[in-house]
Order: structure tokens, then sequence, then C-alpha cells
């Protein structure tokens, strides 16, 4: 089955600085790499996601990279500001039914 | 409803009772998943439903854990004979179908086995 490794686990980030989380993942039949957010407290929500037949998606100041030879992935946030404070968690779909989670990162902007 | 919503919220139980965790997915969801949380880890995939049938079970960690959905929506989760390892939370997840990948949780229920 697929297996996604995540890091780094903690990240600390100035206020405007970029902050970057790499993925790694193991079934190379996996095509859609999505990216959720969770605030403390509250649930997982989807922020960006990627499919297999594009090496980059940009939405504002977050960016996904894909690297499908690699099979990595990574998350872009640039100008980061504190409400970017949160647990990222990268995923990947394993068949076409089970999204599989990395780790999670915990990710802190200080101002 | 407006959105997924699991119940309890919190649920304290002892040590070899059983609990039902249940949850209620957007109306018209047919995909219907359940993730595990433990303090400071990821999202650990439990099972997910396609209608009212679970293809997919091999994440339920023991033969103490079970789940079953009932005319295509509510579903419950029991754990039978809790164990303290068992305390996480329960999140709760529904998709339009199958092959709609974005995943809509609930707020999960915090399950503390004393």
């Amino acid at each position: 089955g697929e297996n996604v490794e995540q890091h780094p686990s903690t990240l600390s980030v100035q206020e405007g600085d970029s902050a970057v989380i790499k993925c790694t993942y193991s079934d190379s039949a996996s095509n859609y790499f999505p990216w959720y957010k969770q605030e403390l407290g509250k649930r997982p929500q989807l922020i960006i996601d990627i499919r297999s037949n594009v090496g980059e998606k940009k939405d504002q100041r977050i960016a996904v990279t894909l690297n499908k030879t690699a099979k990595h992935f990574s998350l872009h946030i640039t100008e980061t500001q504190p409400e970017d404070s949160a647990v990222y968690f990268c995923a990947a779909l394993q068949g076409a039914q089970k999204l599989v989670f990395g780790q999670g990162t915990r990710l802190t902007i200080n101002p | 409803g407006a959105g997924v919503s699991q119940s309890p919220s919190n649920k304290v139980t002892e040590k070899g009772k059983d609990v039902e965790l249940r949850c209620d997915p957007i109306s018209g969801h047919t995909a219907l998943y359940w993730y595990r949380q433990s303090l400071g880890q990821g999202l650990e995939f439990l099972i997910y439903f396609q209608g009212n049938s679970a293809p997919d079970k091999s994440g339920l960690p023991s033969d103490r854990f079970s789940a079953e959905r009932t005319g295509g929506s509510v579903s419950t989760l029991t754990i039978q004979r809790t164990q303290q390892e068992d305390s996480a939370v329960y999140l709760c997840a529904s998709s339009p179908y199958i092959s709609e990948e974005k995943l809509f949780f609930g707020s999960g229920t915090q399950l503390s086995v004393l």
C-alpha cells in the first residue's frame, strides 16, 4: 500500500519569510496529492491539490510542486503571515479511494 | 446539514467499556471515511464506505473496532473493550462520490480512555 513520509515535523519561520514542507510517497500509481491545513482545535481543510499531469500549481501565496520521477511533492508558502500557523498534512491517493496522509508539520510563524 | 456532524464531541470512558461514535455526513455524499488522529500524530486511515458497503477495512487496528453505515447516510464506529491506546481524536469525512477526492471533515470525537 501507499506510504507517505512528511518532513519536517515542526517548522518555525519569521513572518514574511517562506516555508517549505516536503513529502515523499511510495506508490508510483498515485496520481492525486492534496494538502490539508488544520488550525488549532479545528477540522482539517483542503488548501491546495495537484494531479500527476502537472508539475506545479499556484494559488496566491501557496504553491505545490510535484516530481513524479522522484516521488516527492512539496508545499511552498511565501510571505508567511501569523494566520498561516497551523498543522499541515500532505496526502496521496491510493487507488481511487483511499487517501493516505503524512504525519503532519506544525508550522509556527513568529512575528 | 451544512457540514459533517460528529457526536459526541468528547467521550470519556473507562478501560474495558464499549463506545459508539457517530458521523452524519453532508447530505448526498456517498463516500464516508473514518480517520484516527493520536496526539501529535498524523491522520491514520481506518475505513471507508461507498454507500453502505465498506470495500476497504484494512485500517481497522484490531477486531475490537467495527463500523457500519445504514441508509447510505449515518455511520457509527464502535470500539469494544476500550484500551488506553484507543485514546485519540476520531475524525469522519465525506465526499460526494468516491472519485471526488476532496474530503470534508467533521470536528471529530475526542475519546479518552481512563
